[in-house]
């Protein structure tokens, strides 16, 4: 079972700043935060990770709470393209240590509409 | 620039008839996975190679089959496909096992429809 909580859907108008949200209240500490999107008819596409320190890259910033128990993906000018679904996904940090299991557990995700 | 390819992007067979779905990478990845996506569903992990080495998910059908020739290639074999199995099937890769800190690589998905 996935191990994040995520609203099902979102709008947000386009220019402005869209704040996703998710719950990980179990994560430990040797997991990651990924967040993936899926734009319609394709396959997941990579954005942004981080462990405990907040992260921005091109894309998107991520910041994750101080006990890491929840986090937000920011997309800062959201445009018509970045209607998806996001996923956020928690994953082992050492594959080994993890008990060996290193695909994605995707949950139901947030379906994010950009309004024009 | 395709990374991971998928072909075909769509695929018809019939109940019953085997069926291949191959998967390619250009990145050296040593790490190549396969997800099932049904309609209005997430992806759910079949089974990944790390290199040769085959890793099966305990609830992945033995109807579901998986060949890594090299590097660069893996297949998908369903061997008597039910209409249960129409779905998106999703080629991702990694470059490594041994951190989590590597984001997993997508193609666009075979698109599998059953008669």
């Amino acid at each position: 079972d996935a191990k994040t909580t995520q609203p099902p859907s979102m709008d947000c108008a386009e220019g402005r700043a869209a704040n996703l949200p998710c719950n990980h209240s179990t994560i430990s500490g040797n997991e990651y935060v990924y967040w993936y999107r899926q734009i319609h008819s394709q396959g997941p596409q990579y954005i942004i990770h981080g462990l405990k320190n907040n992260e921005t890259n091109e894309m998107a910033s991520l910041i994750i709470t101080e006990d890491r128990k929840s986090s937000t993906l920011i997309l800062p000018h959201a445009t018509l393209r970045d209607t998806a679904v996001y996923y956020c996904i928690v994953r082992v940090r050492d594959y080994y240590s993890g008990g060996g299991a290193d695909g994605l557990t995707f949950g139901k995700g947030t379906h994010l509409i950009i309004q024009p | 620039d395709a990374m991971v390819i998928q072909n075909p992007r769509y695929q018809v067979t019939q109940f019953g008839k085997p069926v291949t779905l191959s998967c390619s990478q250009t990145l050296n990845h040593n790490v190549m996975y396969w997800y099932q996506q049904k309609s209005s569903q997430a992806p759910k992990l079949l089974f990944h190679y790390y290199d040769k080495d085959f890793n099966n998910e305990a609830d992945t059908p033995d109807n579901f089959q998986s060949r890594r020739p090299n590097t660069s290639f893996c297949f998908l074999d369903i061997r008597s496909p039910g209409l249960g199995d129409a779905a998106m099937y999703l080629c991702a890769t990694s470059r490594d096992l041994t951190t989590g800190n590597q984001p997993q690589h997508f193609g666009d998905g075979t698109r599998l429809s059953i008669l």
